[in-house]
């Protein structure tokens, strides 16, 4: 089955640096990868999602890039608030919509201090 | 849009006891929802996968009569932790699909268990 690999684990800089966190995947047949971030306690919350058929997506501070031959998606937060602060989630899934199940990697702790 | 409700957000419980959770969705339809389990600081991981209608399909290594699923109406979904025991002890999130839309989750359930 999919196997979805994160890191780092833990991420710390400072405001107004950026941050970029890297997962790879196994299976060559998943093709949507999108992005949780969850705060303590919280529910998991889609920032950002990407489909095999792109290479890179972006949305204000945040963006995405995907290289389907290595088998490896990003995620890159420019501008860092402290506000950014959380546990943040890839996952893959086979499917283009949300009834394929999604395997998450391990999680990375971002940390961005004033 | 695309609200998920989740109920109750924190048991405590006698070792013994079965404990029941539910997942709505408020505002669509959900033909699929997705029960996960989450350690502290650790990853999701996926339970089962519940479709309106019809029995789950659970992943691998989870008891079907331990962690029984109804996904009676397009609406709701319900988790039973049966006979629970401390090991039993965990984040339970679900979440929800429609359409090609991206999972949403439920703000997840701390269950304790004494």
């Amino acid at each position: 089955g999919e196997n979805v690999e994160q890191h780092p684990s833990t991420l710390s800089v400072q405001e107004g640096d950026s941050a970029v966190i890297k997962c790879t995947y196994s299976d060559s047949a998943s093709n949507y990868f999108p992005w949780y971030k969850q705060e303590l306690g919280k529910r998991p919350q889609l920032i950002i999602d990407i489909r095999s058929n792109v290479g890179e997506k972006k949305d204000q501070r945040i963006a995405v890039t995907l290289n389907k031959t290595a088998k490896h998606f990003s995620l890159h937060i420019t501008e860092t608030q402290p506000e950014d602060s959380a546990v943040y989630f890839c996952a893959a899934s086979k499917g283009n919509t949300g009834f394929q199940k999604l395997v998450f990697g391990t999680g990375t702790r971002l940390l961005v201090s004033p | 849009g695309a609200v998920v409700s989740q109920h109750p957000s924190w048991v405590i419980c006698k070792s013994g006891t079965s404990v029941k959770i539910e997942c709505r969705s408020l505002d669509f339809q959900a033909t699929t929802m997705f029960w996960y389990r989450q350690f502290p600081k650790q990853s999701l991981m996926l339970m089962a996968t519940s479709n309106e209608g019809s029995k789950a399909t659970y992943e691998q290594g989870v008891e079907k009569d331990k962690f029984l699923i109804n996904h009676a109406s397009l609406t709701l979904s319900t988790l039973t932790v049966t006979s629970a025991h401390p090991e039993d002890s965990s984040f339970y999130i679900c979440s929800a699909s429609y359409g090609d839309q991206p999972q949403h989750f439920g703000d997840g359930t701390r269950l304790s268990i004494l």
